[in-house]
């Protein structure tokens, strides 16, 4: 099946700095990718559509300015949680997929805000 | 809009024995139904998927689902459970109407199989 990579797979970062999370499709190329928060013990809620060439779509209540997603190629979206803060602490996933198949899915980015 | 829901947050078997996994949806037009495990701190892996066609689908691990129409189901088998099945997993679906994979998940159910 399709390969979607997702990088990094941990991170750590002080409350106030900014951190960058990547989403490449390695085998096909994604005009859609989507940003997907889990928090623990409950299921995925989609953040945002990632559209290529374009403004991203966010769900409501997702703060745009909080969650920079920006996806500037077929094969990369990235996601930047900005001035990071401890209830940003979360799992992150992203999926993407060829039109009319299964979506395919980052390994995940578990976020530590200190 | 549409909504998945898994009635079960837990459902614990033996080894050997068969697993369920239930899921009903609501859409408006024509779903296009799937299922995905998660095991601890990873991404979701693809099991399964109706899109037409039979209603029996089946897909990998020898997971298998049965799409009911009348009852709005798409309920998770496999016919002996392994340790090794043990995680969280998910069923979704996407409204045929929708653009791209853009998914509705269910809340998730964690299956516990026994040795």
């Amino acid at each position: 099946g399709a390969v979607v990579s997702q990088h990094p797979s941990r991170v750590i970062c002080k409350s106030g700095t900014s951190v960058k999370i990547e989403c490449r499709s390695l085998d096909f190329q994604a005009t859609t990718m989507f940003w997907y928060r889990q928090f623990p013990k409950q299921s995925l809620m989609l953040m945002a559509t990632s559209n290529e060439g374009s403004k991203a779509t966010y769900e409501q209540g997702v703060e745009k300015d909080k969650f920079l997603i920006n996806h500037a190629s077929l094969t990369l979206s990235t996601l930047t949680v900005t001035s990071a803060h401890p209830e940003d602490s979360s799992f992150y996933i992203c999926s993407a997929g060829q039109p009319n198949t299964e979506a395919f899915f980052g390994q995940g980015t578990r976020l530590t805000v200190v | 809009a549409q909504s998945v829901a898994q009635p079960e947050d837990q459902v614990n078997v033996a080894e050997g024995n068969p697993l369920t996994v239930k899921c009903t949806y609501s859409v408006s037009g024509n779903p296009y139904l799937f299922w995905y495990v998660q095991y601890p701190n990873r991404g979701l892996q693809f099991l399964l998927k109706y899109i037409t066609g039979d209603n029996l689908v089946k897909g990998s691990y020898g997971f298998e689902a049965e799409f009911n129409k009348s009852q709005t189901s798409f309920h998770l088998k496999k016919p002996s459970a392994l340790v090794s099945d043990s995680a969280l997993y998910f069923c979704a679906v996407r409204d045929s109407g929708a653009a791209g994979n853009k998914l509705t998940f269910g809340g998730g159910t964690r299956v516990l199989v026994k040795p």
